[in-house]
């Protein structure tokens, strides 16, 4: 059982160039989530998406744009990196919006550099 | 703002002791709250949850209590093993529609 799986696990981005971090869940849920994580910062939400065709803004979510294909995928695009976006960014997923409790189910993370 | 601080030192504490672990926050009431666990290099995994409306929550070596009038939650791991060490992190929704996190606590048990 895959869960939440994350591509591509490492990339390195020059100043300015775009990039599209792909996520897929395989637990039919509703809600899907972008975090990123740096050092000292804790997990701050970019983008989310309480069920599919829905997408809405996080505490972080200027440079960055979403997209929930369909059920299963969510991606998160970033037109022009800074090196400010090098992180560590997880895709998350629960089974309905978590105002209504629901536990997050975390893919292993996309490490990105941008020089 | 909504803030979440969990003690960014680590805690460090020899096997079999009882590990406890703080997360406290400000400016808002949160309706429930939740515990992670983190490896290093890895997602954040699912361990608890607790409600406003409970003190204690019991997961097999795991306890977690939650005081609303103090603004904190207390995180324990009881006979504590070297596998225990990582990083936990709390959770709780913001206004119902954001879940937050801290920072993290990061746990050495050694043996």
């Amino acid at each position: 059982n895959a869960g939440v799986t994350q591509t591509p696990k490492f990339q390195v981005l020059k100043t300015g160039q775009s990039m599209t971090l792909q996520c897929a869940q395989d637990m039919n849920h509703n809600s899907m989530y972008w975090y990123r994580q740096d050092p000292g910062m804790g997990l701050r939400l970019i983008y989310y998406s309480a069920s599919e065709g829905t997408t809405d803004k996080g505490e972080v979510p200027n440079g960055y744009n979403v997209s929930r294909l369909n059920k299963r995928e969510f991606s998160l695009r970033l037109e022009s990196a800074a090196p400010s976006q090098t992180s560590v960014y997880f895709c998350a997923s629960s089974e309905n919006w978590v105002g209504n409790t629901g536990e997050l189910f975390f893919g292993e993370g996309s490490r990105l550099t941008v020089l | 703002s909504q803030k979440i601080e969990q003690n960014s030192e680590a805690l460090n504490i020899q096997e079999g002791k009882t590990a406890t672990l703080t997360c406290n926050y400000t400016n808002y009431s949160p309706a429930y709250l939740q515990w992670y666990r983190q490896d290093p290099g890895r997602g954040p995994v699912f361990l608890l949850l607790i409600r406003e409306n409970e003190k204690e929550k019991r997961k097999e070596r795991l306890k977690v209590t939650f005081d609303t009038t103090l603004k904190q939650s207390l995180f324990h791991i009881t006979a504590s093993q070297p596998a225990d060490s990582a990083t936990y992190l709390c959770a709780l929704d913001v206004a119902g529609n954001m879940l937050t996190f801290g920072g993290g606590t990061r746990l050495m048990v050694k043996p």
